[in-house]
């Protein structure tokens, strides 16, 4: 056990509609990394947020939106969800900001968009 | 040129054998290595976790590090069923943390 928590674990959802996902750091964590999984992708950077704020940007959509809250739990929100959406969503957190230490990650999200 | 490169496999190997993977990358700030292991589409774990040149190990896992190349290395001696999975490299560096696609492995017996 890693100590990041996911929630949910799965998801099924229409074309259109708008998801939130959510995660917990392990505790003491200031950072909060979201990943994208799909089939036959590696693992694509989404965002960085550090002790509240945003540090970092990856290949993250305008329909995709997150935000780290004062308890650091973060919230990845995906909206107007296509059908290539679908795939595993990773958060990872780590002790700063990404400063040269790793990183450990949640079991993931899966999210179905039918 | 992407930041990191990895051969995404697949790699197949019979049991005992000896895995080899590896990594280049384009960063020069990077200074921390470190290779994740995933399973079945769970969330990665950290496997090893080094610092700079050289090498270190950790049972049957041994990690390089050739920042003079760029190169990193991951080998897995007395290889085993159970370490068939999906191995990712991953570096960090000036606020940075980057990973590689994933090599996926499996050992058969």
């Amino acid at each position: 056990d890693s100590g990041v928590t996911q929630t949910p674990k799965h998801l099924i959802t229409a074309t259109g509609q708008r998801v939130t996902l959510r995660c917990s750091p392990r505790s003491g964590d200031l950072s909060v990394y979201w990943y994208q999984q799909s089939l036959d992708q590696g693992l694509q950077f989404l965002i960085q947020y550090y002790n509240g704020e945003e540090r970092a940007k990856g290949n993250i959509l305008e329909r995709f939106s997150a935000q780290q809250f004062p308890d650091l739990h973060s919230e990845l929100n995906l909206s107007s969800l296509e059908l290539g959406d679908s795939a595993l969503y990773f958060c990872a957190s780590s002790p700063d900001g990404g400063r040269n230490t790793e990183a450990f990650f949640g079991q993931g999200t899966r999210l179905t968009v039918v | 040129q992407k930041e990191v490169e990895q051969d995404p496999g697949p790699l197949s190997v019979p049991e005992g054998a000896i895995v080899s993977l590896n990594c280049t990358y384009s960063n020069s700030a990077f200074q921390y290595f470190m290779w994740y292991r995933q399973y079945s589409r769970k969330g990665p774990e950290l496997l090893m976790y080094t610092y700079s040149s050289g090498n270190k190990e950790d049972g049957r896992f041994t990690a390089q590090v050739d920042k003079s190349s760029k190169y990193i290395s991951l080998f897995i001696r007395d290889s085993q069923p159970s370490d068939s999975a999906t191995y990712l490299c991953a570096m960090s560096g000036n606020n940075r943390l980057a990973f590689g696609k994933g090599n996926q492995v499996v050992v058969i017996p």
